[in-house]
């Protein structure tokens, strides 16, 4: 079935690790990749995209995430967290492979608590 | 500029009730799309607006209903509440409709139904 899975329901750092979170995606092609966080009582707030071209994409607060088609994987990483980037995750595929136009399918979330 | 805000924030319904809830977009964006979050199912799509027609509809019962406005301003409707109903409502708005916009979402509306 077409879906898009974070394996680790929680992940706990210490600030000043590193951090990678995953996400893998079963469509039949690639989908547009996107990574989002939400903050407690927030909405999500868009870290990163990837369309086409680079497999390794920057995004907002210090965030790279890298494609790969070969494992379908989309990884979000940071050299270095911050006691700031505890939050919940959510790796989302967009595109004409989910229904197209605007609309997002999410994965389940990975809630990151960051240890000081 | 201001972002996508969405009143109320907080909603207290009983069961049978019906509520809407409103988006108003960034301004200059014309594409709207609503999402419910629970615990349980997660972020799931509801159905998404642009030029006032429904472009994308999520897997919902028919008591979940939405329409946009000339001014892109959306609003989404749920009738005779359930409990099952109680979640966040997120709504993200885009520049326009097509292919994995950006979309830029709103704080949310918290629905209690009890």
């Amino acid at each position: 079935a077409q879906s898009v899975t974070q394996p680790d329901i929680h992940i706990t750092v210490s600030e000043g690790a590193s951090l990678e979170l995953r996400c893998n995606y079963s469509y039949g092609a690639t989908p547009y990749l996107f990574w989002y966080v939400q903050s407690p009582g927030q909405g999500l707030q868009l870290l990163l995209k990837y369309f086409s071209g680079d497999t390794l994409v920057q995004g907002i607060k210090g965030f790279e995430a890298e494609f790969k088609r070969s494992q379908s994987s989309f990884n979000l990483r940071k050299p270095s967290v911050h006691w700031s980037d505890a939050a919940e995750y959510f790796c989302a595929v967009g595109g004409i492979l989910t229904g197209g136009g605007n609309k997002l399918t999410f994965g389940t979330g990975t809630q990151l608590k960051v240890e000081l | 500029k201001a972002g996508v805000t969405q009143t109320p924030r907080y909603l207290i319904k009983t069961r049978g009730q019906q509520v809407t809830l409103s988006c108003s977009p960034i301004s200059g964006h014309r594409s709207v799309s609503w999402y419910q979050q629970t615990p349980g199912q997660g972020l799931q799509f509801l159905f998404e607006y642009f030029s006032e027609t429904q472009r994308n509809k999520g897997n919902f019962p028919g008591r979940f209903s939405g329409r946009q406005f000339s001014n892109s301003r959306s609003e989404m409707n749920v009738s005779t509440l359930e409990l099952g109903d109680s979640a966040l409502y997120l709504c993200a708005s885009s520049l326009a409709w097509g292919q994995g916009r950006e979309q830029y979402f709103g704080p949310g509306t918290r629905l209690t139904v009890t």
